[in-house]
């Protein structure tokens, strides 16, 4: 089954160290996106792709680091500048079509916390 | 910033009734869309109504759109335990491929 994998589910972050969040997309889709989402709100950008190797900042990038090396996978690197990282992270994807306004497809998120 | 305002902010109906939530946005949208989210897992996307629609259905699921009050409304009928999660409208802008998230509706049925 096409779908969107999110790896860790549970990461633990010790202060000054960077972490790697997982995704992996198996839908053929171009567009990929990371949000960040803390507890009883909606959802924020962090960055997206619409391209191998291109990726754009979106609204709360400070801290956050990407990669779009192949179509499938998208990791976000949270770095040790990014003083609060706990929160549920969601990576996503969508078809690129010429209009943008595509459905956007979630995985399961990766819920970060600070040790 | 949150384009899009979920009202309410909490809902709790018995199981058979039907739920209707809103949304209101800010600026002009090219789109608008639903998403559903259960408890600590990912979005889902349930329906897409564009700037030039004012209602669309999907199963049990009835959207309508009205631009010149920048509101949009879903509407759950015959209500399952199974509906039972966070609702979260997301705006679409004319040119621009990212989407803007509400805060969303948290729905409890009632057995």
């Amino acid at each position: 089954d096409g779908g969107i994998t999110q790896s860790p589910k549970y990461l633990f972050r010790k202060e000054g160290q960077n972490v790697t969040l997982s995704c992996e997309q198996n839908l053929n889709h171009d567009a990929m996106y990371w949000y960040r989402q803390d507890p009883g709100q909606g959802l924020r950008l962090i960055y997206y792709s619409q391209i191998v190797n291109d990726f754009q900042k979106g609204d709360i990038a400070e801290g956050y680091s990407v990669s779009r090396e192949k179509k499938e996978s998208f990791p976000l690197t949270v770095t040790s500048a990014q003083k609060n990282p706990t929160a549920f992270y969601l990576c996503a994807s969508s078809i690129q079509g010429l209009d943008f306004y595509q459905p956007q497809h979630f995985g399961d998120g990766t819920r970060l916390s600070i040790l | 910033s949150q384009q899009g305002e979920e009202d309410p902010q909490a809902l709790s109906i018995q199981e058979g009734e039907n739920a209707t939530m809103n949304c209101s946005y800010k600026t002009s949208i090219n789109n608008l869309q639903w998403y559903r989210q259960n408890s600590g897992r990912g979005l889902v996307h349930l329906i897409l109504i564009r700037s030039n629609e004012r209602e669309k259905h999907s199963g049990r699921l009835r959207v309508t759109l009205d631009t010149s009050k920048k509101s949009s409304s879903l509407l759950i009928t015959a209500s399952r335990a199974a509906d039972t999660a966070s609702y979260f409208c997301a705006t679409s802008l004319r040119g621009n491929e990212k989407l803007t998230f509400g805060t969303g509706t948290r729905l409890t049925i009632i057995p």
